[in-house]
């Protein structure tokens, strides 16, 4: 299994501002995962962070606006840039971790952003 | 490109009452499938996993079963109590590690 933490839990920013979201797993992992949860809607995957490496974005989502570092195998950051109140969503951190045979999907707590 | 849907969208019983939750995929070249709970604001709690070739695992109160050539899963949940209220999603993994996920269930148990 893994054990995720995730910082800060909660925020509330002005718009045009940045946040980074920290995220720190009890194990080393090749691959760490960024998703979004826009309100009311499921989860939609923003990008893969693997170390040593450029981050992998999906489609919709560029750089710029979601800066992503993996400055080991334990830890990742996600920064959302020049935040407007459409950015308002929780997003959360996840990995892969074992359990007996099987590898399985990991989340941590979540951040809740909310952009005034 | 995978679709996942979920159906109800919200369901409210009374204790006791036993759930029953749906999950639908449209593409079956599928690696596992993860059910989770969701807590408001929260995130994401596993329950059961199924691997592919596996046509249910149950955990507790908790069955899933998986007919993969249908792009079917479905979450019983036995004796429904008042904590069991939350959000359920269901996520479809494939082989690149990317998760495909339902918009959830929102489940009510009234006491």
């Amino acid at each position: 299994s893994a054990v995720i933490s995730q910082k800060p839990s909660r925020d509330i920013c002005q718009r045009g501002t940045s946040l980074t979201i920290q995220c720190q797993v009890d194990s080393q992992v090749t691959m760490m995962f960024w998703y979004r949860q826009q309100p009311g809607q499921s989860l939609t995957l923003i990008a893969t962070a693997n170390q040593g490496s450029e981050a992998t974005y999906e489609s919709g989502f560029v750089i710029d606006k979601f800066p992503i570092s993996r400055p080991n195998l334990t830890f990742s950051t996600l920064t959302v840039s020049n935040m407007s109140p459409e950015d308002s969503s929780i997003y959360l951190c996840s990995v892969f971790g074992f359990t007996g045979e099987n590898t399985e999907a990991f989340f941590g707590q979540g951040t809740r952003l909310t952009v005034v | 490109k995978q679709e996942v849907t979920q159906i109800p969208a919200a369901l409210s019983v009374p204790e006791g009452e036993n759930l029953v939750l749906n999950c639908s995929f449209t593409d079956s070249a599928i690696y596992n499938l993860q059910w989770f709970r969701q807590d408001p604001g929260k995130g994401l709690t596993s329950l059961l996993l199924i691997q592919s070739s596996q046509r249910e695992q149950t955990s507790g109160r908790l069955n899933a079963s998986l007919d993969k050539s249908s792009g079917r899963s479905t979450l019983y949940i036995a004796a429904s109590q008042p904590g069991d209220s939350a959000t359920y999603l269901c996520a479809v993994r494939h082989g690149d590690y990317k998760l495909s996920f339902g918009a959830g269930t929102t489940v009510t148990v009234r006491a």
